[in-house]
């Protein structure tokens, strides 16, 4: 079975880098689209951003000055960075799996992460 | 970019049918996928390509597409049906973006 597992810092000085990872178990990130999505609290869905095995990157366009989304194969790991935070960037950070017309069958938990001074 | 419009809320009684509607310019040439969201919890995808089930979602969730709407249909409502949804489509013939509706928030009376 599946298993996505965030890990990084809760809390994020402002301006700083907000650096996530996400452990893929289960089967390998070889093929689909490896995604982050956010969630602020008490508000909607945003995608961040994916990556697709081949080495594709795509973000948001709202984000796209900001993000970078990278994999460690090796690791059977992908992280999100993304700079110059605010508190506009607080939310709730997802990592998932989405497959052919980016249905995302595998998320993560979750980790909650503030920016704060 | 494009804009998905869900209504904020939708209220229905216990056994009733719930519909979620989910606007999108020409959204009827896209794939929409819908996902139940509960409190403190990831969400669940409960319907992909306008109207696919996956496995071990109850038949009560269907989907349909066409024109400007999409629509998520929930029958024989039940209290566990208590979510937010959220649609959301892949842009596959220009920049290969996706983007997720405003959801919606549904109480079950």
């Amino acid at each position: 079975q599946m298993q996505l597992q965030e890990s990084g810092p809760g809390l994020v000085k402002p301006s700083e880098t907000l650096s996530l990872t996400c452990t893929v178990s289960g089967g390998s990130i070889s093929s689909y689209y490896w995604s982050w999505i956010r969630q602020p609290p008490g508000k909607g869905l945003e995608w961040v951003g994916y990556f697709y095995y081949s080495g594709t990157t795509n973000y948001n366009p709202s984000l796209k000055s900001r993000v970078t989304i990278s994999e460690d194969t090796s690791k059977n790991q992908f992280s999100l960075n993304l700079s110059s935070v605010t508190a506009a960037d607080t939310a709730v950070y997802y990592c998932a799996r989405a497959g052919y017309n980016l249905k995302i069958d595998y998320w993560g938990q979750g980790t909650l992460v503030t920016v704060s001074s | 970019s494009y804009v998905l419009t869900q209504p904020p809320s939708v209220s229905v009684a216990p056994g009733q049918t719930a519909r979620i509607t989910c606007g999108g310019n020409n959204i009827g040439s896209k794939s929409v996928h819908w996902y139940q969201q509960k409190p403190g919890q990831a969400p669940v995808l409960v319907v992909y390509d306008d109207s696919d089930r996956p496995s071990g979602i109850p038949e009560r969730f269907s989907g349909s597409n066409s024109g400007n709407t999409a629509t998520l249909t929930v029958s024989r409502v039940e209290a566990g049906d208590e979510a937010d949804y959220y649609c959301q489509v892949w842009d596959s013939s220009s920049d290969h973006r996706t983007v997720f509706g405003t959801g919606t928030k549904v109480t079950v009376l």
